[in-house]
């Protein structure tokens, strides 16, 4: 099983300023990756797949990069919508799994 | 447009069973797959095993083998996820979502108590 780990576990930032996430696979998933984001109460929202291409309606200030085992996302202007929790998950191989998480809150 | 649409949240006992369905629209149903992921309270995201509606074939992670069955029904274009031995740590938010993540059902809360 691929373990994903995601860094930071929260992250404070005032809105406006730029956020950069971080998520690591135990080993390569080549460009399988996607990143959501949650709200309380909500299903996740899918905004990146194929580590760098945003899902329908996502706006451009989402961007995701990287390959193999070290991605990011980075948000570049936050807005109030944005502070979340957000979540990697590889698809490279079956189980699928998921990052432990990173909450955006503001500063 | 695309929909799934699963039952309602369900109060279990320890040891029982739970049946949650998935029932999708707006696409055609044999044709992508249908994974189920879970949420306990405050915790993070666990995928649980995926159904190809298109024959029936199944995957499951390992920790759940034994434990869930998917299943599903091409006549009324629904799957199901049936988790049993139920203990307190499967209390959680059980969600369905079509292959690429792009559409997922409301979520179920299955509350496991004595």
């Amino acid at each position: 099983e691929i373990v994903m780990t995601q860094s930071p576990a929260t992250l404070s930032v005032s809105p406006g300023e730029r956020a950069t996430l971080s998520c690591r696979a135990s080993q390569s998933v080549s460009n399988y990756l996607s990143w959501y984001q949650q709200k309380p109460g909500q299903a996740p929202r899918l905004l990146i797949y194929d580590a760098s291409t945003r899902a329908t309606g996502i706006p451009a200030r989402f961007s995701g990069s990287g390959s193999g085992t070290d991605f990011t996302l980075t948000i570049s202007s936050l807005q109030s919508a944005d502070f979340a929790v957000y979540y990697c998950q590889q698809y490279n191989s079956w189980p699928l799994t998921f990052g432990g998480g990173t909450k955006v809150e503001i500063k | 447009q695309v929909q799934l649409v699963q039952s309602g949240a369900e109060v279990k006992r320890p040891g029982a069973s739970v049946k949650v369905s998935c029932k999708a629209s707006g696409y055609i149903f044999t044709s992508t797959y249908l994974h189920w992921v879970r949420q306990a309270p405050g915790q993070g995201l666990e995928w649980m095993g995926i159904i190809n509606p298109d024959g029936g074939t199944t995957y499951y992670k390992q920790k759940f083998q034994g434990r869930v069955t998917l299943t599903r029904d091409t006549s009324s274009s629904t799957v199901y996820m049936e988790l049993s031995g139920l203990r307190s740590e499967d209390t959680a938010v059980y969600y369905c979502a079509k292959e690429g993540g792009e559409y997922w059902g409301q979520g179920t809360l299955v509350t496991v108590s004595s």
